[in-house]
């Protein structure tokens, strides 16, 4: 069974602040692996999709990269704003089914 | 494209009662999937369609819960019979049917339920 796991749950950073989350997840069979973003009671936003075939992707100052062998993603946000403020989540689609299983997300604030 | 619209926003209603989402999925997607996401927790998955037809289901879901999508177009999640553990946030997103793994999930904004 799938399971999908984020550290850290949260992190308080000051404002333009390199940082890294971490995603793991323990079967390796998976077709991508997608980033999001959720604001408090919204929806959520994909930001970067990462195939299995591929090794990183990069959107603006996000960059996310997969090594699917060890089951493990990071996203990179670079020079953090307090707008970068909200929950981040990963997703992966598992191989076999049409189900993406999520990750419990990293809840993260950016400080003036 | 005005993205993927879930109605109503927010839904309270008392234990034992039914109720009924809906969901709008970008025009042109035709997959479309519900999600449920208690606070603090990713979204868990409840369903899948492809175009009209309901290609996947948890096995964590209840007898309660029927999802339809007549003529692939729009979705609706009914709940029947309300228990107070129902209460969440039901998500639906969608995404164009290309080459599996390559495409994007766009989420609605959810319905907030609370069953008193």
């Amino acid at each position: 069974k799938q399971e999908v796991t984020q550290i850290p749950a949260a992190l308080s950073v000051p404002e333009g602040e390199n940082l890294v989350l971490n995603c793991s997840f323990t079967d390796s069979a998976i077709y991508n692996l997608q980033w999001f973003r959720q604001d408090p009671g919204k929806g959520l936003t994909s930001l970067l999709l990462i195939q299995s075939s591929q090794r990183e992707q990069t959107s603006g100052r996000l960059n996310a990269s997969l090594d699917k062998s060890s089951g493990r993603s990071t996203l990179y946000i670079a020079a953090s704003q307090p707008g970068d403020s909200a929950t981040y989540l990963c997703a992966v689609s598992d191989s076999g089914t049409y189900k993406y299983i999520f990750g419990t997300g990293t809840r993260l604030k950016v400080l003036a | 494209d005005t993205g993927v619209s879930q109605d109503p926003r927010h839904k309270i209603t008392k234990r034992g009662q039914n109720v009924t989402f809906r969901c709008d999925p970008i025009s042109e997607h035709n997959r479309l999937y519900w999600y449920r996401q208690t606070l603090g927790q990713g979204p868990e998955f409840l369903t899948y369609f492809q175009n009209e037809a309901q290609l996947e289901k948890s096995r964590l879901l209840s007898d309660r819960f029927s999802a339809e999508r007549p003529k692939g177009s729009f979705s609706t999640l009914e709940i029947q019979r309300t228990e107070q553990g129902d209460s969440a946030m039901y998500l639906c997103a969608s995404s164009p049917l290309g080459q599996w793994g390559n495409e994007k999930l766009f989420f609605g904004s959810g319905t907030q339920l609370s069953v008193l």
